[in-house]
């Protein structure tokens, strides 16, 4: 089975600032896709990034980018200059490759706030 | 497309009473899946389904039932509400192409208070 640990319950920044948002995570899976979500007060779940495990480069999504570490299970996301609109949470999340049927395990989720 | 639809939005139970989450998905996703999420807890896997006629349980599925009698529709159960099943409840579908998992479509989840 599968575990996805996010060990920061809360975080805050400073609008137009920089910030990371750590997860880690345990598998003896070789083929799998880790993803970020961020959950407004709408509960709206939105899709953050996505990197697939077999691809070295780190995925970037506009202000939004990853530190993918494969060797040490570690899967950061990095938020660049910071807007109000980024207040949410966080989660982090891992999809086996293959045969998942779209499967999704999540970590505790990191409730960042952004301050003006 | 709507998307993933969920109904209702919120909904109050007494402890005992029983009642259905609707989802549906007009994408002709094959997978289906339900989650409840919980403070400090992320969300959890309930059920889950592959396609119509076809469904599994997750990580917590005691006290909920699931069919898939069609590809859009994957109502969740609950046949005696506990207050434990307070929860946030969020329905999704995805598919997959040439051997590739795509992303999941989330709805807008259902907010569930058991008294």
């Amino acid at each position: 089975a599968q575990t996805v640990t996010q060990s920061q319950p809360e975080m805050s920044v400073q609008e137009a600032e920089t910030v990371t948002l750590s997860c880690t995570y345990d598998t003896s899976e070789n083929n799998y896709y880790l993803f970020w979500y961020k959950q407004p007060p709408s509960r709206q779940m939105i899709l953050v990034i996505r990197q697939e495990a077999y691809k070295q480069q780190n995925a970037t999504e506009n202000r939004f980018s990853v530190n993918f570490q494969k060797a040490a299970k570690s899967f950061s996301l990095k938020i660049s200059d910071s807007q109000l609109g980024d207040t949410a949470m966080y989660f982090c999340a891992f999809m086996k490759g293959g045969t998942s049927y779209g499967k999704l395990t999540f970590g505790q989720g990191t409730i960042l706030t952004v301050h003006p | 497309n709507a998307g993933v639809t969920q109904t209702p939005k919120f909904q109050v139970l007494k402890t005992g009473q029983s009642m259905t989450l609707q989802c549906a998905q007009d994408m002709n996703h094959e997978y289906m899946s339900w989650y409840r999420q919980d403070p400090g807890m992320g969300l959890r896997l309930i059920h889950y389904s592959v396609g119509a006629g076809i469904t599994d349980q997750g990580e917590v599925p005691n006290g909920y039932n699931v069919s898939r009698s069609t590809t859009e529709d994957f109502p969740l159960r609950l046949l005696s509400a506990a207050p434990s099943q307070t929860s946030v409840y969020f329905c999704a579908s995805s598919y997959s192409y040439r051997g590739t998992q795509e992303t999941q479509y989330f709805g807008p989840g259902t907010r569930l208070l058991v008294l």
